[in-house]
């Protein structure tokens, strides 16, 4: 079976800085890695994806992941955070990359200081 | 990327009633859609996956005759609340895979508050 644990529920960065979101997963198979944002009362946009290939994902926002399969990672960066980057990131699993059921973390809340 | 719709975004109504809401692909054709629940400050938990033309497959835990649903078109997926219950308050969002793209996309979330 597969498993997400993201480590931090809540983590407070002052604007500017840089901040990582760390997200672990378990799975018996190859998997595919995700990471979402939810900004209040609205639905998923997808950050990021790691499929194969590059262990260094781009993804939208200035946003950057990196799969460590030693590890069993799939940590989210971002070198300079920005008030509207406040908001609810989960990272995801899944064993097939669309038709395929996604498993969620529980989600890390990323919180602004100005 | 391509937009998913949830109709309605918010609803309130009485225990005991059922309540529909509507997940649809606007501008591809979705073969394989999926609906989750979200408790306040949770994660989202899968409830089901419904293929075009088949019966969903629910998750374990999930009451089937609950949680009615139905993907009657390439377009177009229901989830039915049967005789809702306050417990039963939560943010529903759904999601939605075809072969136009290589993702899932998802809904804006139906709210649904029962009284």
């Amino acid at each position: 079976a597969q498993s997400v644990t993201q480590l931090d529920s809540q983590v407070p960065v002052f604007e500017e800085a840089p901040v990582e979101l760390r997200c672990n997963y378990s799975s018996s198979v190859s998997v595919y890695l995700f990471w979402y944002v939810q900004y209040p009362n609205q639905g998923l946009q997808l950050l990021l994806k790691y499929l194969s290939g590059s262990t260094l994902v781009k993804g939208i926002n200035g946003f950057e992941a990196e799969f460590n399969k030693s590890q069993t990672s799939f940590h989210l960066r971002k070198p300079s955070v920005h008030i509207s980057d406040t908001a609810e990131y989960f990272c995801a699993v899944s064993e097939g990359n669309r038709d395929d059921k996604i498993i969620f973390g529980k989600g890390t809340r990323l919180h602004i200081l100005p | 990327g391509a937009v998913v719709s949830q109709h309605p975004s918010r609803v309130i109504c009485k225990s005991g009633t059922s309540v529909k809401i509507e997940c649809r692909s606007l501008d591809f054709q979705a073969t394989t859609m999926f609906w989750y629940r979200q408790f306040p400050k949770q994660s989202l938990m899968l409830m089901a996956t419904s293929n075009e033309g088949s019966k969903a497959t629910y998750e374990q835990g999930v009451e089937k005759d609950k949680f009615l649903i139905n993907h009657a078109s390439l377009t177009l997926s229901t989830l039915t609340v049967t005789s809702a219950h306050p417990e039963d308050s939560s943010f529903y969002i759904c999601s939605a895979a075809g072969l136009r793209y290589n993702e899932q996309f998802f809904g804006p979330g139906t709210r649904l508050t029962v009284l």
